[in-house]
């Protein structure tokens, strides 16, 4: 049973405007949220995270918004940049503050920014 | 720092063989993990550490072996290749004291078995 989801295999948008990544979970014990950035031939590298006691954080252009009733989780990318372009892994853990650290992963969406 | 290493970038292998494929990190990190990355399925926990001496399984252990001599290496042992294990690897760590699970990961190991 996947308990990570990330329905939306792939997405296109232009240059400028705004990418939305969508994620959904199952796990009512996930408690820790991240998202990983994934170019070919290189390991992920992490992006930006969220605890379950927040609804929103951002960093630059990256923001990531939780929805714990909904079990949903989105990281939205403004102004979208071609350099973007990669895959993009959301991650879950259990515990309080994450510390239990093993990382369940979705099977990630390809995103595509045209210039 | 170097970070997260892993050797080597590339392996073929014959069906029965078996190989280790090394990690190693310079970052401290108590905390150390192996995933493997087939294409549609993400990153699939194998195996991880918390510490010199500890280790346990994760999500598909089965064909794999690991052990925890030291802080900084975490060697995944294949005891005899299968065409299923053909794979991207990928080795992972994260301090623990600081209560995130940020984790960091090598550049992988993309494993074909034949």
């Amino acid at each position: 049973d996947q308990q990570v989801k990330q329905n939306s295999p792939s997405l296109s948008v232009q240059e400028g405007r705004i990418s939305i990544l969508n994620c959904d979970y199952t796990n009512s014990m996930f408690d820790y949220f991240l998202w990983y950035k994934k170019y070919p031939a290189e390991g992920p590298t992490f992006l930006i995270s969220i605890s379950s006691i927040k609804d929103k954080n951002e960093d630059g252009r990256f923001t990531v918004f939780l929805n714990k009733s909904a079990k949903h989780l989105s990281l939205h990318i403004v102004p979208s940049q071609p350099g973007d372009s990669a895959v993009y892994f959301c991650a879950a853990s259990e515990g309080p503050g994450g510390s239990n650290y093993k990382l369940t992963f979705g099977k990630g969406t390809l995103l595509t920014v045209n210039p | 720092n170097a970070g997260v290493t892993q050797t080597p970038k590339f392996q073929v292998l014959k069906t029965g063989q078996s190989m280790t494929l090394q990690c190693a990190q310079d970052m401290n990190h108590e905390y150390m993990s192996w995933y493997r990355q087939d294409p549609g399925m993400g990153l699939r926990l194998i195996h991880y550490s918390v510490g010199a001496g500890i280790t346990d399984q994760g999500e598909v252990p089965n064909g794999y072996n690991v052990s925890r001599s030291t802080t900084e290496d975490f060697p995944l042992r294949l005891l005899s290749a299968a065409p299923s294990q053909t794979s991207v690897y990928f080795c992972a760590s994260s301090y623990m004291s600081s209560g995130y699970n940020e984790q960091f990961f090598g550049p992988g190991t993309r494993l074909t078995v034949l």
